[in-house]
């Protein structure tokens, strides 16, 4: 298993550009998120989905959008980057309700620079 | 808003030493504990879930005190491994899928 992945590792945009962060789980997972990690800060929950075609807002919700059509990927749109989502972005999955299923198992992330 | 609150260290402690790590949370009903590690500029990793009753992991052991909103972690004969900076994690909900992350303490094992 290859576990939960993002595309690309790196990212630098300009002001007001669009892009879509990827993120693939192969474990079957009913759960994924995505939570972005800034100096200082504890990781911060963006959205997050409880199966294929529910997804809802975290606490940091603004200028990201998602959508899971499948169980296996939950992109992140940013519609128009600004350089306060200058971020390391991590996306993760789990499986509540399996034995040990409260692990959150975190993609490596991507690190996102705007100018 | 709900927060976790760490000491952020660093702790610089040498091989083979003990070292306490403590957490409090703000939401009395929270109702699932956890310790993640993170290693530079890596993605965190579950470390432990931590219940009521305590528990160990080898040389890990994780403490909850409901009643003080206090979660600790104590490290025994600490490795140059042991070098990360270990998360506490607060759910809001038994399935852990509605976490709350402090900012993490950081600790240096040196030789």
């Amino acid at each position: 298993n290859a576990g939960v992945t993002q595309t690309p590792k790196f990212q630098v945009l300009k002001t007001g550009q669009s892009m879509t962060l990827q993120c693939a789980q192969d474990m079957n997972h009913e759960y994924m998120s995505w939570y972005r990690q800034d100096p200082g800060m504890g990781l911060r929950l963006i959205h997050y989905s409880v199966g294929a075609g529910i997804t809802d807002q975290g606490e940091v919700p603004n200028g990201y959008n998602v959508s899971r059509s499948t169980t296996e990927d939950f992109p992140l749109r940013l519609l128009s980057a600004a350089p306060s989502q200058t971020s390391v972005y991590f996306c993760a999955s789990s499986q509540p309700g399996l034995a040990g299923g409260n692990e959150q198992f975190f993609g490596p992330g991507t690190r996102l620079t705007v100018l | 808003r709900k927060e976790v609150e760490q000491d952020p260290g660093p702790f610089n402690v040498p091989e083979g030493a003990t070292v306490a790590f403590n957490c409090t949370y703000s939401n009395s009903a929270s109702q699932s504990f956890f310790w993640y590690r993170q290693d530079c500029r890596k993605e965190p990793k579950l470390l432990m879930s931590v219940y009521s009753s305590g528990n160990e992991d080898g040389r890990f052991t994780a403490q909850l005190n409901r009643a003080s909103q206090y979660i600790s972690l104590l490290i025994r004969d600490s490795k140059l491994s042991d070098s990360a900076t270990y998360l506490c994690v607060v759910g809001e909900n038994q399935a852990g899928t509605a976490l709350i992350f402090g900012k993490g303490t950081t600790l240096s094992v040196s030789s």
